[in-house]
């Protein structure tokens, strides 16, 4: 069964970083691209970039250059997305998502993590 | 301001077809950037119904259709089902934006 599984819910101040992962199962991680959106609480989705597992190629959306890293880590199977300086307009819950078809970033998603949930607060 | 622009809500009686657009323009969905479409129920991750603008994944009912023209798109949901009510969103790419992906602002599909 194709999955992706994502890390537990996340508590951070304004000014800290944040780490998600999302494991890969049912499937090579390196064959598809693995997408990361977020949707703020009552509001839709909102794309932050992706990245090529195969060979860490990344393409961040503009809102996002300064302050986000995409990596992976085939031999685990796992993505990560990092995010800098968190700010309270940063709360959101986060998905990862895998390409549908192999070999670009810009086919559909057809597989998600189930949400990881960030809270910024003081 | 998404850059694909959807409807905020459509609605329908069961068993009446709704169709819902989302327009771009020409550094994306005219650019030739494929358009998928995801369907999301209140405290669910998205689940892809459409991609390639046409084509459904396997367990997707074809009372679902994607078409696209120019630099829009259109989702159509035949026969509707009280089950549909949901949030529906489009999602493309832009060059303007180096390649970046986008999605529509999302529309509220009620079944009346």
């Amino acid at each position: 069964q194709v999955q992706l599984v994502q890390s537990g819910a996340e508590v951070k101040k304004p000014g800290a970083s944040v780490k998600v992962s999302c494991k890969a199962s049912g499937y090579t991680l390196t064959d598809h691209y693995i997408h990361w959106v977020r949707q703020a609480p009552g509001q839709g989705l909102e794309w932050m970039g992706w990245i090529n597992p195969n060979n860490g190629g990344t393409n961040y959306a503009e809102k996002f250059q300064d302050w986000v890293t995409m990596t992976s880590d085939a031999s685990i199977s796992t993505a990560y997305m990092d995010l800098r300086n968190l700010r309270s307009g940063d709360t959101a819950l986060y998905y990862c998502a895998r390409t549908i078809l192999q070999g670009a970033g810009t086919y559909g998603l057809d597989v998600w993590g189930q949400g990881t949930p960030v809270t910024v607060s003081s | 301001q998404s850059v694909l622009t959807q409807p905020p809500s459509v609605s329908g009686a069961p068993g009446q077809r709704v169709t819902i657009s989302c327009t771009g323009s020409s550094s994306n969905i005219g650019a030739g950037y494929d358009v998928h479409w995801y369907q999301q129920f209140p405290g669910t991750a998205p689940k892809l119904l459409i991609y390639g603008n046409t084509n459904r994944p396997s367990g997707v009912p074809d009372r679902f259709s994607g078409s696209k023209s120019g630099t829009s798109a259109s989702l159509a949901i035949a026969g509707l089902q009280a089950e549909d009510e949901a949030n529906y969103y489009c999602h493309s790419h832009d060059s303007s934006l180096g390649g970046s992906g986008v999605f529509g602002g999302g529309t509220k599909l009620t079944v009346l």
